[in-house]
């Protein structure tokens, strides 16, 4: 079955820089879109990031172009999130997702468990 | 930008009654409209997708309608496993911004 696993989260002082990872296994990563969205604590959902299946075409939230980058590497079944310039507004629960099939550009159907990052002084 | 305004905020119901949740957009939409099941601690769940298509393995008891800039997701019976927040989400056409609902919460009356 699909599982995806999330690492990489922590406590960060603002304007410092940290790396997400989201390992996935039970299908083909090379053949799937893959999406991060953030969920602030108590709040709702926000899509962040996705990526085409061959890692060429991303596009981002506006709010963080610029400052995230969503990258892959299919030999090790692993999508990163590389976060830099972190604001307190980026304080939030990062779930890696994979693309529905038919498209890299599919919304999200299956998510993994999240990571926290909390961006604090 | 399109922004989703979901309605209501909180619906209190009993198991075995039906609920009935909407999504209305800013602006008329495309066809990529979704809704995810979140209970509490968990990721959400992919519940319909294109408006009205269910997803692998999610009940017949869930259905999803509308156009334009109206959608509804309904609950026909519900079951206790379905007390939690719902989200509705757009994907834009080009480029493929994605855009949540703030959600609604059907908790238990």
């Amino acid at each position: 079955q699909v599982q995806l696993v999330e690492s990489g989260g922590g406590v960060v002082q603002p304007g410092r820089s940290l790396r997400l990872s989201c390992v996935a296994s039970g299908f083909i990563l090379s053949s799937s879109g893959m999406h991060w969205v953030r969920q602030a604590p108590g709040k709702g959902l926000e899509w962040v990031a996705v990526t085409s299946n061959d890692g060429s075409t991303t596009f981002y939230i506006d709010s963080v172009k610029g400052r995230f980058t969503i990258s892959r590497d299919d030999s090790k079944n692993t999508v990163f999130l590389e976060m830099s310039s972190l604001r307190v507004e980026d304080t939030a629960l990062y779930y890696c997702a994979k693309a529905r099939p038919g498209s890299s550009f599919f919304e999200p159907d299956h998510w993994g468990q999240g990571t926290l990052v909390t961006v604090s002084s | 930008e399109i922004v989703l305004t979901q309605s209501p905020a909180t619906l209190s119901l009993s198991p075995g009654e039906r609920a009935t949740l909407s999504c209305r957009a800013s602006q008329t939409v495309s066809k990529y409209l979704a809704w995810y099941q979140q209970k509490p601690a968990q990721a959400p769940r992919l519940l319909i997708y294109g408006v009205s298509n269910r997803a692998t393995g999610i009940p017949a008891r869930f259905s999803g309608s509308g156009s334009g800039t109206d959608f509804t997701l309904t609950i026909s019976s519900l079951e206790p496993e379905d007390f939690a927040v719902y989200f509705c989400q757009h994907r834009a056409n080009w480029p493929p911004i994605f855009t949540f609902g703030p959600g609604t919460k059907v908790d238990i009356k």
